[in-house]
Parts: C-alpha cells; structure tokens; sequence
C-alpha cells in the first residue's frame, strides 16, 4: 500500500462544532483527494489538489473547506459540522495527472451527533 | 457534469457461480481502472485499461475495455468467499479527472 495515513481514524462529534480531517502522504505525490462514502451514493469527490496551495471544488464541496500548505499534507475541514456530514472519509492521491491511479487511505468514520 | 454508470448496483451469488459488473459512460473515456473495496477497507486499485477493446486477466478476473471506448466489464469466473466487496470502476473524463462508478456490492454464499 502506498504511503498514506489518515488521521483520526474515528471521531464523534457535535453538531456546529469544527471538524479537521487529515491526510498525509510520504510519496511526494502530486494530487491529492477528499471523498466521502454512503451507503448508495459509491464514492463522491468534495475537494481535490494537484499541488501546493493548489485546490478546486468537487461534486460535494459545500461545507467543507481544504488547504495544502506541504506537498504531504491536505486536511479537510467541516466549519460547522452537520448531522449529514456524518460519512466515512477517505483520502487518496495519485502521482502526475488526474487521470493517474489513486491509491486510498485507510479511512475517517465521521459520526456528528 | 460527466458520469460512470454502473450495474448491477447488489449481486448475491452462491459460491463457484460466475459474476460480471458493467460500467457506461455517455462520452469517450481516456482509460478506465477498476478497483475492490473489502468489507471496512478502503478502496484498492486493480487494473487500468487504455486501448479500445482492451482486455486484460488476472487469474479468475477478466476486464474489458469496449471499442468505442465508452464501456467496460469486470468478470469473476467461479467465484469465491474471498471475492466479496464493492467493485469500483473508474474512467478517465475529458476534464482530466477521474469519474467513479457508485460500485457493485458482490456477495458471496458459501
């Protein structure tokens, strides 16, 4: 598996409150990306970047922001989280172009009571 | 915006049976990658096809990739218990991108 942790694994928390997911990645990869998983909907895209202080919005970006500030690390971040926010996370990245194959962290199960 | 159709979304077979999962798109695809998603894992890459009818093997697992480049099929011979998970296929749009299918959740009766 590729050199990627996501960070933390599994958090609880409360409706309004922010919320910061992860990522981190030893590959010196170009892009990075931040999907969440529900049940009947695959895989959504919410935010992507294909380098440093680079991003751009995906199929479900409102209420989440992003930033990269090091090739490494892209952290996702829920202003005020919202019970619908609640989702399984997952990062991915891949090396030269959107199109190349991505490989996934582990995962963020997200529970907003 | 550009989408991946793919189908069935559930299969539930009896072990040995075979298993075959489609995806479609409405418009050329650059390449189109499949991967697995085990139960509580995360999705795993498997193979990436980029010519037009393309097709590729590996042990009981058989991808196509259609002419025209819009179409592609993932086929499992005789299936076994260890073949369970979501099936994802992924295309390459013409914004540069990759377009996931919603996945083919495949059980596996023993």
């Amino acid at each position: 598996d590729a050199g990627i942790t996501q960070s933390p694994r599994h958090k609880v928390t409360e409706t309004g409150t922010p919320v910061t997911l992860r990522c981190h990645q030893t590959e010196n990869h170009r892009y990075m990306y931040w999907y969440r998983q529900d049940p009947g909907h695959g895989l959504r895209l919410i935010h992507y970047s294909y380098g440093v202080k680079d991003t751009d919005k995906g199929e479900v970006s409102d209420g989440y922001s992003v930033s990269r500030s090091k090739t490494e690390d892209f952290l996702l971040t829920l202003e005020s989280a919202t019970s619908s926010q609640t989702s399984v996370y997952f990062c991915a990245i891949s090396f030269g172009t959107g199109t190349d194959t991505q490989y996934f962290g582990p995962g963020t199960r997200l529970t907003v009571l | 915006g550009q989408q991946v159709m793919q189908i069935p979304q559930y299969q539930h077979v009896q072990e040995g049976e075979d298993f075959t999962t489609y995806c479609n798109s409405s418009t050329t695809l650059s390449n189109i990658q499949w991967y697995k998603q085990r139960p509580g894992g995360h999705p795993v890459f498997l193979i990436q096809l980029v010519k037009s009818g393309e097709v590729k093997k590996q042990k009981r697992l058989t991808f196509q990739f259609g002419e025209a480049k819009k179409n592609s099929s993932l086929h499992i011979t005789a299936t076994q218990t260890t073949d369970v998970g979501t099936y994802f296929c992924a295309g390459g749009g013409s914004q540069g991108n990759l377009i996931f299918g919603k996945g083919t959740k495949l059980s596996v009766k023993p």
